[in-house]
């Protein structure tokens, strides 16, 4: 149960797109479609962006979109704000039928 | 609205047992599946333990495997997890989250410390 690899910061200015892969195995993020994304500002409970690779719950902006290509899933957020700058992580079912966070990844807006 | 609300953290030796409690409301508690999901101190997220809508399948994470039991009570909207042979490494703030193949609710968190 290794935990998924996330890029540890990525940054961009205003209004640009900045995408976080998180890398798995054929075991987990590859065998599945439960890749799930999570915005986590520190001290609050963490938020759901993307549910099923690439679903958005009602509420989230559609700046967020997720995708998965093998191994990899990633989250894009296009149209970059203020206030997206958070810690943001990947869940993946596995075929243990546990799951596995990603890394983690801080988002900075410049 | 849905709220789930964390309790029983607190500072413990190694070696001790404590048992958090998580209580659901504003959703019908029978129809989910609730995780349990703990952050350490300047770490990510780590997940710990799943139990079925139903409280009849239980998941864990190696690192806890052995030593935490979660169980569910649906008399009292509450999902527990009993935490034996606590060491060090197991300090974090626990949440538990509403929801299976993905947590669209999450609570607050009650800090665990385990130390001597």
């Amino acid at each position: 149960q290794s935990a998924l690899t996330q890029p540890a910061s990525v940054s961009g200015s205003p209004g640009q797109s900045i995408t976080i892969s998180c890398s798995g195995t054929s075991s987990d993020v590859g065998a599945y479609k439960y890749v799930t994304w999570y915005q986590h500002h520190p001290g609050k409970a963490p938020k759901l962006m993307i549910y099923d690779v690439n679903n958005r719950p009602s509420g989230v902006s559609d700046r967020f979109s997720g995708s998965k290509s093998g191994n990899t899933a990633s989250l894009t957020i296009s149209g970059l704000q203020a206030d997206d700058e958070a810690d943001y992580y990947c869940r993946s079912y596995t075929n243990s039928s546990t799951y596995v966070f990603g890394t983690g990844t801080k988002v900075t807006v410049l | 609205q849905v709220q789930l609300v964390e309790s029983g953290g607190g500072v413990v030796q190694p070696g001790t047992s404590l048992r958090l409690s998580c209580v659901a409301s504003g959703f019908s508690f029978s129809s989910y599946a609730i995780h349990w999901v703990r952050q350490a101190p300047g770490k990510g997220l780590e997940w710990v333990a799943l139990i079925s809508y139903d409280g009849s399948n239980e998941y864990y994470a190696d690192s806890v495997k052995g030593r935490f039991t979660v169980s569910r009570d649906k008399s009292k909207n509450t999902v527990y997890l009993q935490m034996n042979s606590l060491r060090s490494e197991d300090t974090a703030v626990y949440s538990c989250a509403r929801g299976g193949t993905y947590s669209d609710y999450w609570g607050q968190g009650t800090q665990v410390t385990v130390s001597s």
